[in-house]
Order: structure tokens, then sequence, then C-alpha cells
């Protein structure tokens, strides 16, 4: 099972906007409703962020949303903050029954 | 309040076998619906999904790694076992087990995580 495509890096300024792809097939993003994202500062565990493409967990930020077309998925930061400098990775559920990452992408706040 | 803690040795040799546990609170692998994984990140590097048990006991492996793995669980003490064999400097990495959801009978969504311990392979 090959990683999920994302981008290596992303960068905005306070306030602005960004949104970070993440790339599969039909045999894991494509297939199914189980993409979630997380967000993992560091030396520090992953914490979940979105989860079933686009709903967030209690305590989540609503300036964090999900999306997903065909393919690919994307996770949509929005009022950039400090805070939100971090790696951001995507997961997906696959048709092997198996879970797949992505390789990951680091959010810098300019 | 869901916990989990892994623990296991921190420097193996290569060729040898490594053991991790992972011993959970705030949930039972006896209910219908819950999953533990196993996923590692080597310094500096991707998270890399290693495997999943389900309160059924099925198993699911990496494809890549599947010869290697074992996972098995304790649910009367509350722990997943993972051993991987062979090891190599290459699998120097973080561990981490995570809690995972399920939804339809599909382990999906790894929410709660344990802190990691960094296992190094080194003669």
């Amino acid at each position: 099972q090959s990683a999920l495509t994302q981008p290596a890096s992303v960068s905005g300024s306070p306030g602005q906007s960004i949104t970070i792809s993440c790339t599969g097939t039909s045999s894991d993003v494509g297939g199914y409703n189980y993409v979630s994202w997380y967000q993992q500062h560091p030396g520090k565990a992953p914490k979940v962020k979105i989860y079933d493409v686009s709903k967030r967990p209690s305590g989540v930020s609503n300036r964090f949303s999900g999306s997903k077309s065909g393919n690919t998925a994307s996770l949509t930061i929005s009022g950039l903050q400090a805070e939100d400098e971090a790696d951001y990775y995507c997961s997906s559920y696959t048709s092997r029954s198996t879970l797949v990452f992505g390789g990951g992408t680091k959010l810098t706040v300019l | 309040q869901v916990t989990l803690r892994e623990s296991g040795p921190a420097l193996v040799k290569p060729t040898q076998t490594l053991t991790l546990t992972c011993t959970f609170s705030g949930f039972s692998l006896s209910t219908s619906g819950m999953c533990v994984s196993w996923i590692r990140q080597p310094p500096g590097k991707a998270l890399e999904w290693l495997a999943l048990i389900d309160w059924d006991d099925e198993k699911y492996y990496s494809t890549s790694l599947k010869t290697r793995l074992t996972i098995s669980k304790d649910t009367s003490k509350n722990q997943v076992v993972l051993t991987m064999t062979n090891m190599d400097p290459v699998d120097t990495a973080t561990y981490y087990c995570a809690r995972t959801r399920s939804s339809g009978g599909s382990c999906y969504l790894p929410d709660y995580w344990g802190q990691g311990t960094l296992v190094t392979v080194s003669s």
C-alpha cells in the first residue's frame, strides 16, 4: 500500500487560509468516506482534527474543515494562527481493511 | 478517560525480535467496535501504519511488513502486544499504539494515541 500523496510544505501568514491536499486512489481515499487528518507538534503524538472527511471532534476549532473530491481529500485551515504551525497527516481506510497515512505536510505560519 | 501507554526496550540489536506492549484504560477491547492499532514514525519522517486488532480478534497487517509482524491482545489485562522480527536499523522509530474506532465493522480512526516509545536498532 503506497503512502497517500501530500505536499511536503505549505505556508501562510496569520489570518490567512491554507489548504493541504491528500491524493490517493479509488482503493482508499476515493472509495471510502473514512479520511482523517492529524496535527502533530514536535515531540508530540498526533491529534485528530478531522474524521469522516469533514467531521470535527469535540473541542476542535471550526477553523479546521475537510472535504473530498474523487481520490483527493483536502484540509483547510482558516484564520491561521501561530499555534497551527505543525506537521499534518492525512489517513484513509483501504480496500484491504488496512490504514494508510500520507507523507505529511509541514505548515509554516509566516 | 481514555489513555494508552507503550512499553518495551529502547534498544534492540539487528536481527533481534522486538516486543512492544500497549497498556490502555478507559475502554475495553471486548466491546464491539473497538480496535487498537500500532503506528510508527522514524525520526524526521512520516507516520506508517503497522497493524490492527479488533474486538473480535481479527488482525490486519501492513502489506509490506506482514511477514514480520504479529499482533495479539489480552483483554483481561487491557493490553495489546506487537512483535516484529528480524529488526534492522531502518526500523528505528517511535512506535505508537492508538485506540481505533470502527464504523460498520471497519476499524479506521485512530483517535486516542499513546505518547510513543522510541526504539533504536543498533549493534
